[in-house]
């Protein structure tokens, strides 16, 4: 099993660029969430999941998209890149009621 | 939204100390998580526990949830005890929308 798996591992990107963060998980999880996770600080809920074309904002929401076409997948977009959002990006899946479990995160910085 | 505070927030421990970490939460919740990101950055998921006991090895926690708090013990610490460790819970309003505390910062000493 790979649970829950996230590409890439390290970005660099310009401010303006787009691009989109991939998370993809094996376990037939309804749930899925994306965080953010800056220094000395703890993680922060961008958008969730609760099910294949469900999607709903969290704390941070702003400058980002997700869509949920399959169970398995659940991408994340970021429109114009901005310095602000320099950090180090996880995906989650979860069955609830139970433990979420994470990915290995996503280095991002922006120049 | 809910607030989610963790105490202390640094610790240094020598190795075979036992310790206790907190977690109190200012409204009720329908879950709660303890997790350990470790040096790597990696996050694991070490219990799921709304309320009660549980153990693992020589990790327990306990949450008590009508006075809004959790405890994580570590007994006879060990050096890759060394980490983060944060709670993170799901308030009533809805169990996806995950709230995580700052963390206790650990450092296991040989």
């Amino acid at each position: 099993n790979a649970g829950v798996t996230q590409t890439p591992k390290f970005q660099v990107l310009k401010t303006g660029q787009s691009m989109t963060l991939q998370c993809a998980q094996d376990m037939n999880h309804e749930y899925m969430s994306w965080y953010r996770q800056d220094p000395g600080m703890g993680l922060r809920l961008i958008h969730y999941s609760v099910g294949a074309g469900i999607t709903d904002q969290g704390e941070v929401p702003n400058g980002y998209n997700v869509s949920r076409s399959t169970t398995e997948d659940f991408p994340l977009r970021l429109l114009s890149a901005a310095p602000s959002q320099t950090s180090v990006y996880f995906c989650a899946s979860s069955d609830p009621p139970g433990p979420q479990h994470f990915g290995d995160g996503t280095r991002l910085s922006i120049l | 939204g809910i607030q989610v505070e963790q105490s202390p927030p640094d610790l240094i421990l020598q190795e075979g100390a036992n310790s206790t970490l907190r977690c109190n939460f200012s409204d009720s919740v329908n879950n709660l998580q303890w997790f350990h990101q470790n040096p790597w950055g990696q996050l694991i998921n070490l219990f799921y526990i709304p309320s009660g006991t549980k153990q693992n090895g020589r990790l327990s926690a306990t949450t008590v949830a009508t006075e809004r708090y959790s405890l994580l013990y570590i007994s006879s610490s060990q050096t890759t005890d060394s980490g983060v460790y944060f709670c993170a819970v799901g308030d009533s309003g809805g169990y996806q929308k995950v709230t995580f505390g700052t963390g206790t910062k650990l450092q296991v000493i040989p």
